[in-house]
């Protein structure tokens, strides 16, 4: 138990569809972010928020739409997204940047049928 | 293209090994390098955040050393146990960018019993 929270754990969305992944961190933690693990590929950052603002968007396609309405809460939006898109999304905090270990969640494995 | 490397891919040993992987990074910019272990349906786990060339850290019969002038870390496991069995990532943290990590792909660590 690393005090990240991820939900869903499982979602199975098609193409045409709107879905949101939760990410929640009681830990104090001013820094938030996710990664998308692709099958034998390194794990990959896709957004970084600093005190709720976002400081980092790795060249993410605009079907993927983050939000953090507060330092304890990160979302991560997805519509008409793609089968290629299939992976696990990780979300994850730290006490502020990349010099601090980050707390991984248990992830959110995504199917895009 | 800022890359990480880690080697080998993949080991296997047998319980009571000692035994040791590789991460070589860019050693212009360098701010942090940091170790996870990544049990199978778990999240990663921090291990070690380095930030000085020359440091050495441990935790229990797990060590890393960094050298920053040449661009690699070591991570060495005394006495390997089946509980070691998990995959070990090391990820890359560069001055001037707003808190991405770029990881390397990982060594799957398999103990035997």
């Amino acid at each position: 138990e690393t005090g990240v929270t991820q939900t869903p754990r499982h979602l199975v969305m098609g193409m045409t569809n709107k879905k949101s992944l939760k990410c929640e961190q009681h830990l104090g933690h001013n820094a938030m972010y996710w990664y998308k693990q692709s099958a034998k590929k390194p794990l990959e950052l896709m957004f970084v928020y600093n005190f709720k603002e976002q400081t980092e968007n790795n060249s993410v396609p605009s079907r993927f739409s983050p939000e953090c309405p507060n330092s304890s809460h990160l979302f991560l939006h997805l519509h008409t997204l793609q089968p290629e898109d299939s992976a696990l999304y990780l979300c994850a905090s730290s006490p502020r940047d990349s010099t601090y270990e980050q707390y991984f969640g248990p992830g959110t494995r995504l199917t895009v049928t | 293209i800022l890359n990480v490397e880690q080697s080998p891919q993949s080991l296997h040993v047998q319980e009571g090994d000692s035994t040791n992987f590789t991460c070589s990074f860019p050693s212009s910019n360098f701010y942090a390098l940091h170790w996870y272990r990544w049990e199978t349906a778990k999240s990663p786990e921090a291990l070690f955040v380095m930030t000085l060339n020359g440091d050495e850290k441990k935790k229990g019969r797990i060590s890393a050393t960094l050298n920053t002038k040449e661009g690699y870390s070591y991570l060495y496991i005394k006495g390997s146990q089946p509980e070691d069995s998990a995959t070990y990532l090391c990820a890359f943290y560069y001055s001037g960018n707003t808190g991405k990590l770029i990881f390397g792909q990982g060594t799957t660590l398999q103990v035997k019993p």
